[in-house]
């Protein structure tokens, strides 16, 4: 099976600039989660959908972040404006419906560096 | 809020010897998965426990859920250089749509 698509691979740009994500799931899993990686650490949930509804945004930076889900299969997440902070690796991972034992398939993430 | 935090932060393992990492929480955990990063991967799923006390194998993995459902552990007997890599434990709440809360990892270091 195709595993979880996102793009770009890799992304520079300047502080104060606008940049999107692009998340592909796996087909038929109904959530999608945003994580946020910065170096050396675990991955940080930033927002989980369930088909096209969030679920959890509490760790989501809403004044510059924001993602939706639309039809409830592909997601975008985007940065506007960006900080330094926000360096970091952005993965995002599909699992099946709640209350199942599987584990989250993650993509292989996009590289952000903001200078 | 919830922490889980990992222990050792960094593992320096000569080949062939054996090592553990340890996953330890503030408060009870619900479901722990475990998950391997490869330098510049993302991280696989490895495995998941459920019940208090369940020990699961993979070949040279053996993974343990504590008691008292508050730690987990990983163990790796024989390290070869494929072992290498970051291990991340993560508590799965099913109340709380699955949210899966990471550890910091413990970085695997293999030395031939």
């Amino acid at each position: 099976e195709a595993g979880v698509a996102q793009s770009p691979r890799y992304k520079i740009i300047e502080k104060r600039q606008s940049v999107a994500f692009w998340c592909n799931p796996i087909s038929g899993h109904a959530t999608l989660y945003w994580y946020q990686q910065i170096l050396g650490q675990g991955p940080k949930l930033l927002i989980q959908f369930q088909n096209n509804g969030v679920v959890d945004d509490s760790q989501l930076p809403k004044d510059r972040f924001s993602a939706e889900r639309l039809k409830g299969v592909d997601s975008t997440l985007k940065i506007q404006p960006a900080k330094l902070e926000d360096s970091a690796v952005y993965l995002c991972a599909s699992s099946p419906l709640q209350g199942q034992n599987y584990g989250y398939t993650f993509g292989s993430g996009t590289r952000l560096t903001v200078v | 809020g919830q922490q889980v935090m990992q222990i050792p932060q960094y593992q320096h393992v000569q080949e062939g010897e054996d090592f553990t990492t340890y996953c330890n929480s503030s408060t009870t955990l619900s479901n722990i998965q475990w998950y391997k990063q490869r330098p510049g991967g993302h991280p696989v799923f490895l495995i998941q426990l459920v019940k208090s006390g369940e020990v699961k194998k993979q070949k040279r993995l053996t993974f343990q859920f504590g008691e008292a459902k508050k730690n987990s552990s990983l163990h790796i007997t024989a390290t070869q250089t494929t072992d290498v890599g970051t291990y991340f434990c993560a508590d799965r709440r099913e109340a709380a749509g699955n949210k899966l809360t990471f550890g910091g990892g413990t970085r695997v270091l293999v030395k031939p």
